[in-house]
C-alpha cells in the first residue's frame, strides 16, 4: 500500500461547481498534513496546512479525519483559475524533519 | 528574501555525462530536500540533508547519484553517466530548522533531458 494515496483523476467541472478531493494516508503517528498546487509541472505551492479541526481560505475547506486516515480538499465555486494538479501532503511523526511525502495530485480542469 | 534558487533551469546532456544540479535554500533555512517528476508521474522523494550531512537518502538510487550539502556553497545533486531514463524535473525544497506545521518552500526546478 503507498503511504498517501489520492484519486489521480481528472476531474472536469464546469465553473462555479464545487469539487472534492479526498487523500488516504497509512501512517497512523502522521503529525501534519499539507495541500499543494502545480501548475503544468511548475513547481509545487503550498496552498494551505490542514488542521484537526479543519480550516478553511476563502473558496478552499480542509478537512482531516484521523479516524479513517484521510484528508480531503473542497473547492467551492470553481474558478477557470482552480486548473492544476492538487497534491496531498503527510509529514512524517517527528514533523521537526524528515521527509514529506506527496500523493500522486488530483488533476482538476475547470471548463467554462 | 530570496526563495529557493535552483541552476540551472534546463540542462541537456548526453548520455554517459555527468549532470550537476545547484540549489540555495532560502535564507535562514538549514535543511534541503531534493524530489525527483518523472514524465506525467508524481514527486518522489530523493535525498534528504542538513549542512555537511545526509540524513536520509532512502530515495535515491543505489548507483550513479550523490548529493551534498557543503559548509559553504549550495547543495549538489551531482547524477554521473546519465541515462534516458534520469530525464526528469528535479525539484529542491528547503525549510528551517523546526519545520512544525510549515510545508516546503520548493525551487522552480531543473529540467533535465537525457539525449
Amino acid at each position: 500500500r503507498k503511504e498517501v494515496e489520492q484519486d489521480p483523476g481528472p476531474f472536469n467541472v464546469p465553473e462555479g461547481a464545487t469539487v472534492a478531493f479526498n487523500c488516504t494516508y497509512s501512517n497512523s503517528a502522521s503529525q501534519s498534513f499539507f495541500w499543494y498546487r502545480q501548475d503544468c509541472r511548475k513547481e509545487p505551492k503550498l496552498l494551505m496546512s490542514v488542521y484537526s479541526s479543519g480550516n478553511e481560505d476563502g473558496r478552499f475547506t480542509a478537512q482531516l479525519n484521523r479516524a479513517s486516515q484521510y484528508i480531503s480538499l473542497l473547492i467551492r465555486d470553481s474558478k477557470l483559475s482552480d486548473s492544476a494538479t492538487y497534491l496531498c501532503v503527510v509529514n512524517p511523526p517527528n514533523t521537526n524533519a524528515g521527509k514529506s511525502t506527496f500523493g500522486d495530485g488530483t488533476t482538476l480542469t475547470v471548463k467554462p | 528574501n530570496a526563495g529557493v534558487m535552483q541552476n540551472p533551469r534546463h540542462l541537456v546532456r548526453r548520455r554517459g555525462q555527468e549532470a550537476r544540479l545547484r540549489c540555495s535554500p532560502m535564507k535562514g533555512h538549514s535543511h534541503v530536500y531534493w524530489y525527483r517528476q518523472l514524465p506525467e508521474e508524481g514527486l518522489k522523494f530523493m535525498v534528504y540533508l542538513q549542512k555537511e550531512n545526509i540524513i536520509d537518502e532512502s530515495g535515491m538510487p543505489k548507483e550513479r547519484f550523490s548529493a551534498e550539502f557543503p559548509k559553504e556553497g549550495p547543495s549538489i545533486l551531482r547524477i554521473q553517466q546519465v541515462v534516458r531514463g534520469d530525464s526528469a524535473a528535479y525539484f529542491c525544497a528547503s525549510s528551517p530548522i523546526d519545520r512544525g506545521r510549515s510545508g516546503y518552500t520548493f525551487g522552480s526546478g531543473t529540467r533535465l533531458t537525457v539525449v
